[in-house]
């Protein structure tokens, strides 16, 4: 079984300031894990994802995250928020070698809000 | 990147009338395509997984009869919603992996926001 959670519903910062997204795993096989971002009425968007070649994994629009097995996180960090970066993020997990039938499990999504 | 398109974005119909949704992937074959459902300031739930040339698999809850999916090709799924009623009014997305490898991301498409009146 695979589970997800992801800490705060609701995150707010100040445009300029760092980004933090919590996201804590569970698994009984080796991951894979997914952040994925959605912008209102819109599909999901990949950000990155954790392919077991490098724990500091880098995506687009400057986010990253980093795999710590240790403490089962995920947890998806920016620098310097952009207004832009305005939307609701989820953290997804799946099993790594169960193909492309396999299924993902979701968070239940942070939304992040981003002031002047 | 892989894009998955879905159409219509949005669909308005009456109560007992039935809508389709279709998902394409365009640039890849995609043999496993999964339908979710989305409530408002919700997650996705996944409502079934659907499977080219045979018959979808369902979540537990969803009624099949109600939603029906048909993958007559590696690159068409579409879910139709029979006797539509006002609870029915939901964001739906489709998403697909591309095959042959590991790890491999799932692609969405850009959901439809059904709304029966």
């Amino acid at each position: 079984a695979q589970s997800v959670t992801q800490l705060d519903s609701h995150v707010s910062v100040s445009e300029g300031t760092p980004v933090l997204l919590r996201c804590n795993y569970s698994s009984s096989y080796s991951p894979s894990l997914f952040w994925y971002v959605q912008h209102p009425n819109k599909g999901l968007q990949l950000l990155l994802k954790y392919t077991s070649a490098a724990t500091l994994v880098k995506g687009i629009n400057g986010f990253e995250a980093e795999f710590k097995k240790s403490e089962t996180s995920f947890h998806l960090t920016k620098p310097s928020a952009h207004m832009s970066d305005a939307a609701e993020y989820f953290c997804v997990v799946s099993d790594k070698y169960a193909g492309t039938a396999s299924k993902l499990t979701f968070g239940t999504g942070t939304r992040l809000q981003v002031t002047l | 990147g892989a894009v998955v398109s879905q159409h219509p974005s949005w669909v308005i119909c009456k109560s007992g009338t039935s809508v389709k949704i279709e998902c394409r992937s365009l640039d890849f074959q995609a043999t496993t395509m999964f339908w979710y459902r989305q409530f408002p300031k919700q997650s996705l739930m996944l409502m079934a997984t659907s499977n080219e040339g045979s018959k979808a698999t369902y979540e537990q809850g969803v009624e099949k009869d109600k939603f029906l999916i048909n993958h007559a090709s590696l690159t068409l799924s579409t879910l139709t919603v029979t006797s539509a009623h006002p609870e029915d009014s939901s964001f739906y997305i489709c998403s697909a992996r591309i095959p042959g490898g590991v790890n491999t991301e799932a692609f969405f498409g850009q959901g439809t926001r059904l709304t029966v009146v």
